[in-house]
């Protein structure tokens, strides 16, 4: 299966500040990764698919990119609401696969 | 507004079975691929099961292969696991998702299932 590598494991950033958080995967899963935010005591919810799509109701300080196996999603300017947990998943290759997880923390 | 509402969470011996479901609206659930994830205490996110739009193809993860069954009633918008010969690494959260293309579009807010003596 494919194993996806989340780094930092928890980033620690002032709000206004920018955060970018990295996905690498064990091999090529095209553009097929997706992310999802995890806010304290919520369901996680989509964030991004399609390695930079971002999904309805976030807002453009949130963007993706990369492909094949190195992505990075970027929190442009860190609001209170955007300290959470996000996680990165794969969907390329059977079976679907998460990556651990980057604890995003007030500084 | 979508809404994915998980029950039948508890507490179970190992070995013990228990059934979970999840009621769907706010979306067309005869649609959707439906999946089940889970995370276990302190561990990460991890696919446990996927059901297509009609049923007619069920895929799980290798460790609940032949322990688990997932199914769905299109009429109900309503989605089922069926957990037999449970194990204490099956002690997790476990979700109801809203799929589509293998992205996981909506997310219940989860049941907690706890297999333990």
């Amino acid at each position: 299966e494919v194993v996806l590598t989340q780094s930092p494991a928890t980033l620690s950033v002032s709000p206004g500040d920018r955060a970018t958080l990295s996905c690498r995967a064990s091999q090529s899963v095209g553009s097929n990764l997706a992310w999802y935010q995890r806010r304290p005591g919520q369901a996680p919810r989509l964030l991004i698919h399609r390695a930079s799509t971002r999904a309805t109701g976030f807002p453009a300080r949130f963007s993706g990119s990369g492909s094949g196996t190195e992505f990075n999603l970027t929190i442009s300017s860190l609001q209170s609401e955007d300290f959470a947990i996000y996680y990165c998943q794969q969907y390329n290759t059977w079976p679907q696969t998460f990556g651990q997880g980057t604890r995003v923390e007030i500084k | 507004e979508v809404q994915l509402v998980e029950s039948g969470g508890g507490l179970v011996h190992p070995g013990g079975s228990l059934r979970l479901s999840c009621t769907a609206s706010g979306f067309t659930f005869s649609n959707n691929w439906m999946t089940w994830v889970r995370q276990a205490p302190g561990k990460g996110l991890e696919w446990v099961a996927n059901i297509k739009q009609d049923g007619s193809e069920k895929y799980y993860v290798d460790s609940v292969r032949g322990r688990f069954t997932v199914s769905r009633d299109n009429a109900k918008s309503s989605l089922s696991l069926q957990m037999n010969s449970l194990r204490a690494e099956d002690t997790a959260v476990y979700y109801c998702i809203a799929a589509a293309g293998g992205v996981f579009n909506f997310w219940g807010q989860g049941t907690l299932v706890t297999v333990s003596s």
